[in-house]
């Protein structure tokens, strides 16, 4: 069974709309994060939480919004939706202190039209 | 900012070779790791390896540190189908926020 969920696998979007993604995992891990993999693109940090709080944000635009309802849960809340936001999001998690070993989910894939 | 890149876009290889990957990285870091991505999945952790630490082996594979030189391999033995993949070197910087820059990836192919 995956121990990280991503929903939904797939999506499609209109530009201008908005969307979230929903991230859990079942790691019992404390810390969680939000990639990016766009094409012909290395895989790209985001965001990072421990213990539900933002620890660090390399996204230049406001318009990604990180959402930690429970210690589980790393949602990522997209507004204004650009066709070059069109990428899979990935999210991961790991347990601080264990020299960041991230697990990955599947990954969400994004198309804006 | 650091970098950490592979050194080339794909590889091709017969089953039950041996292939190797390269990585070299820009700025000082606390450990390295590979990653292994298959087709519609995320990418999985192969191994782990400190700054400190020159050599560490993961089953079939093994993983080499240089940090004069800023490079890293990583190798696999008796290659198999199921070994195809992208393979990514990851640096860690160390720090709080738990982030890792990813080089670009590595498209290795094993041929039956």
């Amino acid at each position: 069974d995956p121990k990280i969920i991503q929903k939904p696998k797939y999506l499609v979007a209109v530009t201008g709309s908005e969307k979230i993604l929903i991230c859990e995992q079942y790691l019992g891990h404390n810390a969680m994060y939000w990639y990016r993999q766009s094409a012909k693109k290395p895989l790209e940090f985001m965001f990072s939480y421990s213990y539900q709080k933002l620890m660090d944000n390399q996204t230049a635009s406001s318009r990604f919004q990180p959402q930690s309802s429970k210690k589980n849960h790393l949602d990522l809340q997209i507004t204004a939706l650009k066709p070059d936001d069109s990428a899979t999001y990935f999210c991961a998690s790991s347990q601080v202190n264990s020299q960041n070993t991230l697990y990955f989910g599947a990954g969400t894939r994004l198309s804006v039209l | 900012s650091q970098l950490a890149e592979e050194n080339l876009w794909a590889l091709s290889v017969h089953e039950g070779e041996s292939v190797t990957v390269n990585c070299s990285y820009k700025t000082s870091i606390t450990a390295l790791q590979w990653y292994r991505q298959k087709s519609g999945e995320g990418p999985a952790q192969l191994i782990l390896i400190r700054s400190n630490e020159r050599e560490k082996r993961n089953g079939r594979l093994r993983a080499t540190l240089d940090t004069s030189s800023q490079s890293s391999s990583l190798s696999i033995t008796a290659t198999r189908c199921e070994d195809t993949a992208v393979y990514f070197c990851a640096t860690d910087a160390g720090g709080l926020s738990g982030k890792l820059t990813f080089g670009e990836g590595t498209q290795v192919t094993v041929i039956s």
